[in-house]
């Protein structure tokens, strides 16, 4: 079956860094990208960007263009999430999900979030 | 950008509901429907606007090309209570709707 799977919670001071994974299996990982999506905590969600987990081309959100990379290594079918610059409005739950092989693609699956906190 | 309503609703077991879905800007058909329960990561429910994802019921169904979409879920039942996202993926940046949480 079909599962993506992530990495454990994390807590992280200000100005630190974070890398997320996202362990894919039960599907052909180069035939889908890999969407990630994070939400604060009892706000709503958030998209972060895309990357083709075939050429490895990303597409980020403008507001963490700057502080965020999405890396994929199809040797272990996972996607990787990492930001930088970490601010404590940066707690929130990180979600990978598998999208289409094109940016402008539904996402089906998801993974099952991680908690990254942000604090001193 | 993308507007849900309403932002909450009450309803009962066995009720029909519908949360509609406004884009700022035309969006065709590219847009998704997900179900959120607390502590949980999102399901996908719809894709294509009307187009169910694979193990959905049929009780869930989506309409609407555009700017205006509804997400209509008849005979509600208790695992059905949860908070309703929709997503339009066919301009940069993707964006969610602010979200409808359905309660009892």
């Amino acid at each position: 079956q079909i599962q993506l799977v992530q990495s454990g919670a994390d807590v992280k001071k200000p100005g630190a860094s974070v890398k997320v994974s996202c362990k894919a299996s039960g599907y052909t990982f180069t035939s889908f990208g890999i969407t990630w999506v994070r939400q604060a905590p009892g706000q709503g969600l958030e998209w972060m960007g895309w990357i083709s987990t075939y050429t490895g081309n990303t597409n980020y959100a403008q507001s963490l263009r700057d502080r965020v990379t999405m890396t994929t290594d199809t040797s272990t079918t996972t996607a990787y999430m990492e930001l930088r610059s970490l601010r404590s409005d940066d707690t929130a739950f990180y979600y990978c999900a598998r999208s289409g092989s094109q940016l402008w693609s539904p996402v089906d699956y998801w993974g099952q979030g991680t908690l990254v906190t942000v604090s001193s | 950008q993308m507007t849900q309503s309403p932002s909450s609703l009450s309803a009962s077991v066995g009720d029909r509901i519908t949360i509609t879905c406004r884009a700022s800007q035309g969006i065709s058909s590219s847009l998704a429907w997900f179900q959120q329960k607390p502590g949980k990561a999102p399901k996908s429910l719809i894709f294509a606007a009307s187009s169910l994802q694979s193990g959905v019921p049929s009780k869930f169904s989506g309409s609407g090309s555009g700017t205006d979409f509804n997400l209509t879920i008849t005979s509600l039942q208790p695992e059905d209570f949860a908070t309703y996202y929709c997503q339009q993926y066919n301009s940069y940046p993707l964006s969610f709707g602010g979200g409808t949480k359905v309660q009892i």
